[in-house]
This record gives C-alpha cells, sequence and structure tokens, in this order.
C-alpha cells in the first residue's frame, strides 16, 4: 500500500538554486505535515497545512487537496538546507512517505 | 518547554537480552507512536496509541511490545531482541480527540538500536 508518494528520492542542486519536493496522496486528510531530518538528527515539523499556502522563510509549502497534492519549494537554497525532507499525512492514522534525499553542493 | 524524550539515544545489545526504549511527552497528548526508520524505507509504524490503555498494532509491530498505562508515558519493549531489529526508533506524539485533530507531530531525538 502507498498512500504517499513522494518524488523525487533523492535530489542534488547547486547553491542557490530553486528545489520543489513532491508529494502525491490517495486518502482522505485533514492535515499534511512537511518534516525535515538532518543526517544523524531527530525529526522536525516544517509545516503543517490543511489548504493553501504557507512560507516560513525561504521554504514555502502548498496543498491541492482536489488533486491530493502538496509541493514543497526551497528558493535560493543553501548546504545546510541538505536533508531528508518527509511529506506526512494525517488521515485516520498517520501515514509517511518514504522521504526525499537532498544534497546542496556549495 | 514542550518536548518528547526517548531514552536512550544509542544501545547496543545481544540476541535475546530484554530492553526497554522509554518515551515520554510533557504536552499532554492523546496520540503516541513508535516508528522504525530503515534506510529505504522511511518510517514505518510498529504500534501507536490513541489514548490511556488503548494501543494498537502498527504496520509492523512482530517483535515488539507497548504499554500505556499513563498518558505521558509509551515505553517500547523488545522481550527476545533479533538482529533484524537493528534499526533507527522514532517516538512520536500528537494531539487526537474523537477523531484525528490537526495538530504538528512532534518526535523524539531517535534511538539507535544494534542487536549482535
Amino acid at each position: 500500500k502507498n498512500e504517499v508518494e513522494q518524488s523525487p528520492q533523492n535530489l542534488t542542486a547547486q547553491e542557490g538554486e530553486f528545489i520543489t519536493i513532491n508529494c502525491s496522496y490517495s486518502v482522505g486528510i485533514s492535515a499534511l505535515h512537511w518534516l525535515q531530518q538532518h543526517p544523524g538528527g531527530g525529526i522536525v515539523s516544517l509545516f503543517m497545512l490543511s489548504s493553501g499556502k504557507k512560507k516560513h522563510g525561504r521554504l514555502i509549502a502548498t496543498i491541492n487537496i482536489q488533486e491530493k497534492h502538496s509541493s514543497l519549494h526551497i528558493t535560493a537554497s543553501h548546504p545546510r538546507d541538505s536533508a531528508v525532507y518527509i511529506c506526512a499525512l494525517t488521515g485516520n492514522q498517520f501515514y509517511f512517505g518514504t522521504g526525499t534525499s537532498l544534497t546542496v553542493i556549495p | 518547554e514542550a518536548q518528547v524524550t526517548q531514552n536512550p539515544r544509542y544501545l547496543i545489545t545481544v540476541t535475546g537480552k530484554k530492553l526497554t526504549v522509554t518515551c515520554s511527552q510533557n504536552m499532554n497528548h492523546e496520540y503516541m507512536s513508535w516508528y522504525r526508520q530503515d534506510p529505504g524505507l522511511g518510517l514505518r509504524q510498529i504500534y501507536y496509541s490513541m489514548n490511556v490503555e488503548v494501543t494498537d498494532k502498527g504496520d509492523v509491530p512482530e517483535g515488539y511490545k507497548v504499554s500505556r498505562k499513563e498518558k505521558r508515558n509509551f515505553p517500547l519493549i523488545l522481550e527476545s531482541p533479533s538482529p533484524n531489529q537493528t534499526s533507527l526508533y522514532f517516538c512520536a506524539s500528537s494531539l487526537w480527540g474523537q477523531g484525528p485533530r490537526i495538530s504538528p507531530l512532534h518526535f523524539g531525538n531517535g534511538t539507535r538500536l544494534t542487536v549482535t
């Protein structure tokens, strides 16, 4: 069962590039979360959204409920953005994507 | 400070030796859960709990036990660990009501378990 699909699985970018990570899902949800996990580190919540768009610094998250799709954008990427980004859903339980591993090269 | 406290951070043990990983949250969250994270497989749910004395199996419950005697604590017990349980484990908590409530997931810092 793949309730949550993320793409791409791996992504390498040059510093300064605009980055997009996608998340598609197949279940009804009340909220979608974007999580960040640095190498060897814990998992932190970046965004929680149920509609529209949210922005925090250089990070922007959007969701289209009708299309069951969300995107995470990083503007002016920096090496410290290198991490695994995980899409998670609040449905009748929590569902997780397998993550997108991002490497930003100086 | 609102947090999920997980201990220990690192644990090396031998096959068959019972162990417990503790998880405690100070946010009065109803929902608590355990996940294991393995390369290429993402986060997989082991067990979850909607409230005190209510626990349910997740996707990979075999070889694990949990209990929820108090709202703040949700320990993960491996009665007889095996090498295939070597993994990175995370505890998480969130608000939960009659159904899911829109609330961030809070994660512990993880426990890296090695079973030899």
